[in-house]
């Protein structure tokens, strides 16, 4: 088992660009989680998908973030455009859900964005 | 607004000596504690957890205790070793959404 990968594992971009992360969950797991790690807030949850389809997306900064997973093996995470205070870690996780419950997330080794 | 909140940022702990967490929750939705372990440039990996109807877990050298009417609980690592140093993370889940809320965090550091 390969784990939930990410990619990049680095993005260093200027202000105003657009990135793109990516996340390819673990195998068989039908619930996707993007969550951003500060010093200040730890981790917050940003969205979460099960089957494909996006549950809650409360925790979406703004509107220059968006979220989609166009099947059950890949999602992308795009911040657009991209300011300094988003620079963060941004970490994937996927878990199985089923009736009577959900497994423990599994996170993926994380995107560290820097915006300068 | 944090539900879930982990005060002490670090911790420091000798070789062999007990290490003790803590976190503290606002909400009564929470059904599930967990706690996870993470290591630099890796992401959190699930350490152990306690339903909300439990006040004791033990795993090992790990013991989550949860205080329900204090809302609080407390992870237990005993005996401490080096390879236990890392930032550990409180998790709360919502029993209406099954939300995982995490907390800020706190990094253990355990000394030869």
């Amino acid at each position: 088992d390969a784990g939930v990968i990410q990619s990049p594992r680095h993005e260093v971009t200027e202000m105003g660009q657009e990135v793109t992360l990516r996340c390819k969950p673990i195998s068989g797991h039908n619930s996707l989680f993007w969550y951003r790690q500060t010093m200040m807030r730890g981790l917050e949850l940003l969205i979460y998908f099960n089957n494909n389809v996006p549950i809650d997306d409360s925790g979406m900064p703004e509107d220059r973030f968006s979220a989609k997973m166009p099947n059950a093996s890949f999602s992308t995470l795009k911040i657009q455009p991209s300011e300094p205070r988003d620079s963060a870690v941004y970490f994937c996780a996927s878990s199985l859900l089923i009736a009577g419950g959900r497994s423990p997330l599994h996170f993926g080794n994380g995107t560290r964005l820097t915006v300068t | 607004d944090q539900q879930v909140k982990q005060n002490s940022p670090s911790l420091s702990v000798q070789e062999g000596r007990i290490s003790i967490l803590n976190c503290d929750y606002t909400n009564s939705m929470f059904d599930y504690f967990l706690w996870y372990k993470k290591y630099p440039a890796e992401g959190p990996t699930f350490l152990i957890s306690i339903s909300s109807i439990k006040d004791k877990n033990e795993d090992g050298r790990f013991t989550v205790f949860l205080n329900k009417s204090a809302k609080h609980l407390s992870l237990h690592i005993v005996p401490s070793q080096p390879g236990d140093s890392a930032v550990y993370f409180c998790a709360a889940k919502l029993v209406d959404t099954g939300k995982l809320i995490f907390g800020q965090g706190t990094t253990l550091q355990v000394k030869p």
